[in-house]
């Protein structure tokens, strides 16, 4: 079973330009999660999606958005890029809530 | 809202000497999962516990589940080099249909040979 993906793996972006984060879970799971992650701060919950449906939001500005497709594909944007949203993005993907995550390699974004 | 607190941040231990890292939620949770990521890559699931007073091991690995189900520790024994990374746990809890899954803010793990 091929793993968790996404795309692009690096990305460098200026101040105030705005990105577009891609994540195809593994075949069968319906959840998708996104975290945030950067050194000291550990795995921020930024939000669940569950069949199309966001489910559970974390304290993130509304700059971070995301939606899930109907093949329980998920994309995260955020707009208006400010110097710290330089981090790691994970995705994680899950068969429901309560089972364990299985994550992606992240997409290191570098915002200049 | 469901908190996580994970202590120590960061432990530097001489190869084979043991290490623990401890878990403790403000709500009692559904079940509670052990992550961990080397450098420079992503968490990896290890294992989950999901009865009061469970205690699971693999090799050199204990994780328990305390009584309340509110905290949880994972213990290495003996460690390796091959150890060396960060430990999250994730506490799984909240009421009516939906749960809600909370990081700890992980343990750096550091193992001097």
């Amino acid at each position: 079973k091929a793993g968790v993906t996404q795309t692009p793996r690096y990305l460098i972006k200026t101040r105030g330009q705005q990105v577009t984060l891609s994540c195809s879970p593994i075949s069968g799971h319906r959840s998708v999660s996104w975290y945030q992650q950067t050194p000291g701060q550990g795995l921020q919950f930024l939000f669940e999606y569950f069949s199309e449906t966001q489910r559970n939001k974390g304290n993130f500005p509304g700059r971070f958005s995301g939606r899930q497709f109907s093949n329980s594909r998920s994309e995260m944007n955020v707009s208006t890029l400010e110097l710290g949203d330089s981090a790691l993005y994970l995705c994680a993907s899950s068969s429901n809530s309560i089972k364990e995550q299985y994550f992606g390699p992240g997409t290191r974004l570098t915002v200049t | 809202g469901q908190q996580v607190m994970q202590i120590p941040q960061y432990q530097h231990v001489q190869e084979g000497e043991d290490f623990t890292t401890y878990c403790n939620s403000s709500t009692t949770l559904s079940n509670i999962q052990w992550y961990k990521q080397r450098p420079g890559g992503h968490p990896v699931f290890l294992i989950q516990l999901v009865k009061s007073g469970e205690v699971k091991k693999q090799k050199r690995l204990t994780f328990q589940f305390g009584e309340a189900k509110k905290n949880s520790s994972l213990h290495i024994t003996a460690t390796q080099t091959t150890d060396v990374g960060t430990y999250f746990c994730a506490g799984v809890g909240g009421s009516g249909g939906y749960q809600k899954v909370t990081f700890g803010i992980g343990t750096k793990l550091q193992v001097i040979p």
